[in-house]
């Protein structure tokens, strides 16, 4: 099987400081990381993915960083706006598992003006 | 506008009454999702659907149904709710599956009474 879990359930950072969101899944055959931002009342929305042949990549103010040996990934925002506030998922799949997702409980950042 | 579309928003059923809440999408996406999201647990794949009349089980398919007889629509069918199937539902789709980034649907709050 497979578990994502987020390290912690808030954040709050300062507006224009940089955040980092930080994520462990539990089976290592996962091959694709996707992040995602729930604003409030709406549904979640893709941000950036990786897959497990890469280390890094980049997005819009946004990257996000893959540590394979100790199942972890993380997503920092640069810059960090109000805009920003949300909740943020990590999810992955499973190589031969027919396209299932699991995700994370979701870390809650709150951008403080 | 690309997007996916989900009814009923809101919804609050009695205990055994069946109900089918639908999802359309107008991006001629082959991949199509259901997920649940309750507190503390996340977002939970319930269905997906790779293609028309492929429909596979996701983590937690047990009281619900789905069909893909056309390639826009996905309904969700609860036979017989119950108060554990209180949630928040969201539909996504995607180009083809896990490679590629899933668009949400705007959440159907469902509750069972």
């Amino acid at each position: 099987g497979e578990s994502v879990g987020l390290h912690l359930p808030t954040l709050s950072v300062q507006e224009g400081d940089n955040s980092i969101i930080n994520c462990a899944y539990s089976n290592s055959a996962s091959d694709y990381f996707i992040w995602y931002k729930q604003e409030s009342g709406k549904g979640p929305q893709f941000i950036i993915d990786i897959r497990s042949n890469m280390d890094k990549r980049q997005g819009q103010r946004v990257t996000v960083l893959l540590n394979k040996t100790v199942k972890h990934l993380s997503l920092q925002i640069a810059a960090t706006q109000p805009g920003d506030s949300a909740v943020y998922f990590c999810a992955d799949t499973l190589p031969n598992t027919g396209n299932q997702f699991y995700f994370g409980t979701g870390t809650s950042l709150t951008v403080i003006p | 506008e690309a997007q996916v579309t989900q009814n009923p928003r809101y919804l609050i059923t009695v205990t055994g009454k069946k109900l089918t809440v639908t999802c359309s999408q107008n991006m001629n996406h082959e991949y199509m999702s259901w997920y649940r999201q309750d507190p503390g647990l996340g977002l939970r794949q319930i269905y997906y659907s790779m293609n028309v009349e492929v429909t596979d089980k996701g983590d937690v398919p047990e009281g619900y149904k789905v069909s893909r007889k056309e390639k826009r629509n996905f309904p969700l069918i609860l036979e017989s709710p119950s108060p554990n199937q209180t949630s928040l539902y969201f539909c996504a789709s995607s180009l083809a599956g896990v490679s590629y980034e899933q668009y949400f649907g705007p959440g159907t709050r469902l509750t069972v009474t």
